[in-house]
C-alpha cells in the first residue's frame, strides 16, 4: 500500500487552457473527496464520491469543474477555461466507511496549479 | 453553520520543550468529532488525533494531546518534548457526528521548531 497517489504534482498552464488532476486512493478505500487549498487557508471541499457515486458537490464546484471516479477506483478533477483564481493546490483524500463518516481521511501529497 | 477558528497564524517553540496550539468552534449540536491534522512542507495532510464530543476524557497519541472544553467550544493540542520533526502547519477540523462527508477546517498554524 502506497498511499494516496496525485498526479501531476504541478501543473502550469494559461488562462483558457483546461487541466486534469488524477488521484488514485488507497486501493481498499471507498470514499473520496477533493479539496482545494489555497495559502495560508485550511482546505475547502469540492466533492465527495461513495464508491463510483458522486454523492456531494459543494458550491464552489463551477460548471467549469467536473470531477469522475469511474469503476469506483481511481478519480479525475478537470477544470475547463482555467482563470488565475484557480490557482490552488489540489487535495485528494481517500477513507473507508460503510457508516458514519469518522473524518479520518488519507491524502495525497497534492496537485499545484498555477494559472498564468 | 458551524466554524472553526485557530487564531494564531504562526508558533515556535524550542526543541525538547512544549507547545500548545489553540482551536476554537462554533456548533450547535451535541455530537460531533474534533480533529488535529498536521501538513508538513511539501507533504501529505495526516491526522494526528481525534476526539469525540461525548467522551470526557482527552485524547492523547503518544506526545500529543488535547484540552477538549466542550462548554468552552474549545480545543488546544498540546505537544511535548517537541521535535524538528514536528515543524508543520496544523490544522483544527471539526465534523458533525452524523455527517458523510464534511470536515470543517481551521486556517491553520504554522509551527516552528528551533534548534
Amino acid at each position: 500500500d502506497t498511499g494516496v497517489s496525485q498526479d501531476p504534482r504541478h501543473k502550469i498552464t494559461k488562462r483558457g487552457q483546461n487541466v486534469t488532476f488524477r488521484c488514485d486512493p488507497i486501493s481498499e478505500h471507498n470514499r473520496l473527496y477533493w479539496y482545494r487549498q489555497t495559502l495560508g487557508q485550511g482546505p475547502e471541499f469540492l466533492t465527495y464520491f461513495q464508491n463510483e457515486a458522486q454523492l456531494e458537490k459543494s458550491r464552489l464546484l463551477s460548471d467549469r469543474f467536473s470531477a469522475e471516479r469511474p469503476k469506483g477506483s481511481f478519480s479525475t478533477l478537470e477544470i475547463q477555461r482555467t482563470e488565475q483564481g484557480d490557482s490552488a493546490m489540489y487535495l485528494c483524500a481517500s477513507s473507508l466507511g460503510s457508516g458514519h463518516f469518522t473524518g479520518e481521511l488519507f491524502f495525497g501529497e497534492g496537485s499545484r496549479l498555477t494559472v498564468l | 453553520a458551524q466554524t472553526v477558528t485557530q487564531s494564531q497564524p504562526e508558533m515556535s517553540v524550542q526543541e525538547a520543550e512544549t507547545v500548545t496550539l489553540s482551536c476554537t468552534y462554533d456548533t450547535s449540536e451535541s455530537d460531533y468529532y474534533l480533529f488535529w491534522y498536521k501538513q508538513p512542507p511539501s507533504r501529505q495532510m495526516i491526522l494526528v488525533i481525534r476526539q469525540e464530543a461525548y467522551k470526557q476524557q482527552n485524547a492523547t497519541e503518544n506526545r500529543f494531546s488535547v484540552n477538549f472544553q466542550k462548554a468552552a467550544k474549545s480545543f488546544s493540542l498540546k505537544i511535548s518534548d517537541s521535535q524538528l520533526g514536528d515543524a508543520a502547519m496544523y490544522f483544527c477540523a471539526y465534523s458533525r457526528m452524523d455527517s458523510n462527508y464534511q470536515l470543517i477546517w481551521g486556517a491553520g498554524t504554522k509551527l516552528i521548531i528551533k534548534p
